[in-house]
């Protein structure tokens, strides 16, 4: 299984500053043949599902603000808020689907300063 | 519109059977994967296996594999989770995700159902 680690585990940012999850996986999930990673950020907030903000690790999701973007590639990656708003305080997991079935990363809680 | 609806919430003891399910409608059952996800209270996201409704290709993550059984009953929409003999450390939300391959993320989630075991 890959193995996939998030940090920090949690970050608390004023509100309109910038934050920055990282995910690490233990083995690249970057397939060659066509040039896409295999992973995704989810972002979850309590008693809620998760919901798809980035897939294929930079590319939003229909409707989700602009102020979210995906970076990185093979086996580094990032998720970023630019801005912070109220509503972004959650939870966020990358998961990737490149080994069946996938695995998510721990989590990363996201608080205002 | 694509929905995954999921049974209610369940309390059982050890020892216990149960089999929770999943029902899909809005697109086409028998044509994308349903995965099954656990989250243990307060903990993060953990994938159990995923289904294909269609022929019923199933394939299970390591920590799951003989723990629980993954089914799918293509006639009436509907995929299934269970377990034979429940632990109180399989309290915990599950939710049904639908996801369009086998190697591909998922983009529509069920509301989860909130499994309690406890004596």
């Amino acid at each position: 299984d890959i193995v996939m680690t998030q940090s920090p585990d949690s970050l608390a940012v004023s509100l309109g500053e910038r934050a920055t999850i990282n995910c690490k996986s233990s083995q690249s999930v970057l397939d060659s043949s066509n040039n896409k990673n295999y992973l995704v950020w989810y972002q979850q907030k309590p008693g809620q599902p998760p919901k798809l903000l980035i897939n294929w690790a930079s590319t939003r999701d229909s409707g989700v603000p602009d102020r979210f973007s995906g970076s990185g590639s093979g086996t580094d990656f990032a998720l970023t808020i630019s801005s912070l708003q109220a509503e972004d305080v959650a939870v966020y997991y990358c998961h990737q689907y490149y080994s069946i079935p996938g695995t998510f990363g721990q989590g990363t809680k996201v608080e205002i300063k | 519109e694509v929905q995954l609806v999921q049974s209610g919430a369940e309390v059982k003891k050890p020892g216990e059977s149960l089999k929770i399910s999943c029902k899909g409608s809005g697109y086409s059952f028998t044509s994308y994967w349903i995965g099954w996800v656990r989250q243990m209270p307060g903990k993060g996201l953990e994938l159990m296996g995923i289904i294909y409704p269609g022929d019923s290709d199933t394939r299970y993550s390591p920590s799951f594999q003989g723990q629980v059984t993954i089914s799918a009953d293509k006639s009436l929409g509907t995929a299934y989770l269970q377990w034979s003999s429940l632990k109180a450390s399989d309290t915990a939300i599950y939710y049904c995700a639908r996801r369009i391959g086998l190697r591909y993320f998922v983009d529509y989630w069920g509301q989860g159902t909130l499994v309690t075991v406890s004596s």
